[in-house]
């Protein structure tokens, strides 16, 4: 089984709708994180959270939001999703600590039309 | 702004040969930088990782060189297989992590 799971995997909304992407990870890690990719880009980094209590923007936060529900699930909500949102979403997990490597997900591939 | 460049978007090479995949950051606070390789429909994976204390990094046919003054760094696979064609990222690492937009790698049979 993998260790970090993203549902759903791909996904087609439209314009206006609430839309939540949830990542579940196995492996005992603290920090949790919401990544995209755009095409011709590099992963962005949209939130993260250090630990259930620790929520922290990142550099593209605006027009999303997340949960932190449990140690293992944090959830990358889109409240009203607008076309430059469609986009490959990646979560990723790391141990604490600095310069531990992260273990993302499969990705989430959400097209806004 | 981008703090991580890699501005070859693709790169090919025969297989038996070394790849070479470069990268330049901005950023002077990055004490740590990382190497991912990621397949279509996939997640990036950690590939090799190096210090800023460090110049040179090796793991198997994988090395990480690091040049603090140019604020570059380089991947090297030696000899390349054609398994190891996918999309390579170049991060930088000060508190977050920063992504380069990554490099396209094709190792031709």
């Amino acid at each position: 089984d993998a260790d970090v799971t993203q549902t759903p995997r791909n996904r087609i909304t439209k314009t206006g709708k609430r839309i939540m992407l949830e990542c579940s990870q196995t492996k005992g890690h603290d920090r949790m994180y919401w990544y995209r990719q755009d095409p011709g880009l590099g992963l962005q980094l949209i939130y993260y959270s250090f630990d259930v209590k620790d929520i922290n923007k990142g550099e593209i936060s605006d027009g999303y939001s997340v949960s932190r529900q449990a140690q293992a699930k944090f959830s990358l909500s889109l409240e009203s999703a607008i076309p430059n949102q469609t986009a490959l979403y990646f979560c990723a997990t790391s141990e604490t600590g600095r310069n531990n490597e992260q273990f993302f997900g499969p990705g989430t591939r959400l097209t806004v039309l | 702004d981008q703090q991580v460049k890699q501005n070859s978007p693709s790169l090919s090479v025969q297989e038996g040969r070394i790849s070479i995949l470069n990268c330049d950051y901005t950023n002077s606070m990055f004490d740590y930088f990382l190497w991912y390789k990621k397949y279509p429909a996939e997640g990036p994976t950690f590939l090799i990782s190096i210090s800023s204390i460090k110049d040179k990094n090796e793991d198997g046919r994988f090395t990480v060189f690091l040049n603090k003054s140019a604020k570059h760094l380089s991947l090297h696979i030696v000899p390349s297989q054609p398994g190891d064609s996918a999309v390579y990222f170049c991060v930088g690492n000060f508190n977050k992590f920063y992504f380069g937009s990554g490099t396209k790698l094709n190792v031709k049979p």
